[in-house]
């Protein structure tokens, strides 16, 4: 079992839809990110979390630190949100910027 | 303010040959973490270089090895590459307190 689980594989949606990624994590950790990756490769930031909710724009990021669980929200998705969504989780003890613990990544399409 | 850059991009070496891939760290960053993902999967750790040290390492074989320099840019070296070894590899830059800042990988191709 993967120390990084996430939920679900492959998402498909129509433009304007409310979107959830949910990610579950089995170790103790100090920070959890949320990362978005497009084709091509490059990685994104988009969240680091260690308690409580972020939101930036359309992005809302939310962290249970007793159920080891978070999820990211897309309110009014756009066929540009089309990306793989990654949940990452740092070790406690670990420094700022030390390794990370990747979930596989949730493919998210959008359709117009 | 300079972002993470990498080079090559693209690279494909044939089985049992060696690569060597670059990383330049953001400004103002001392510490790099290299990444490998294969296709459809999340990245998976290889190493990281803190202040020309290494700093911690994840599950690969000692082909993996690794380089960083007074200017904390940083190379991957992979020896006796195998056909696995194709993935995009990632480098990741920060400082303590901040997130890291991830390059836009180079993919490998090992035939």
């Amino acid at each position: 079992k993967n120390e990084v689980e996430q939920s679900p594989q492959n998402l498909t949606a129509q433009e304007g839809e409310f979107i959830t990624i949910n990610c579950s994590y089995s170790v103790g950790i100090s920070a959890l990110h949320w990362l978005q990756q497009h084709p091509g490769g490059g990685i994104v930031s988009l969240f680091m979390l260690s308690s409580g909710k972020k939101k930036h724009g359309r992005l809302i990021a939310t962290i249970n630190i007793q159920e080891k669980h978070s999820s990211l929200h897309i309110t009014a998705s756009h066929p540009r949100d089309s990306a793989v969504y990654i949940c990452a989780v740092r070790s406690p003890g670990e420094t700022s910027g030390s390794r990370l613990t990747f979930g596989e990544g949730t493919q998210l399409t959008v359709n117009p | 303010e300079t972002g993470v850059t990498q080079s090559p991009t693209h690279l494909i070496k044939t089985r049992g040959q060696q690569v060597t891939l670059r990383c330049s760290s953001q400004s103002g960053h001392n510490t790099v973490s290299w990444y490998q993902q294969a296709l459809g999967q999340g990245p998976q750790f290889i190493f990281q270089y803190y202040r020309e040290e290494e700093n911690g390492r994840g599950n690969f074989p000692p082909r993996f090895s690794g380089l960083q320099f007074p200017n904390y840019s940083s190379e991957l070296n992979v020896n006796a590459l195998e056909l696995d070894d194709s993935a995009l590899y990632l480098c990741a830059s920060s400082s303590p307190g901040s997130e890291q800042y991830f390059g836009p990988g180079t993919r490998l191709t090992v035939t």
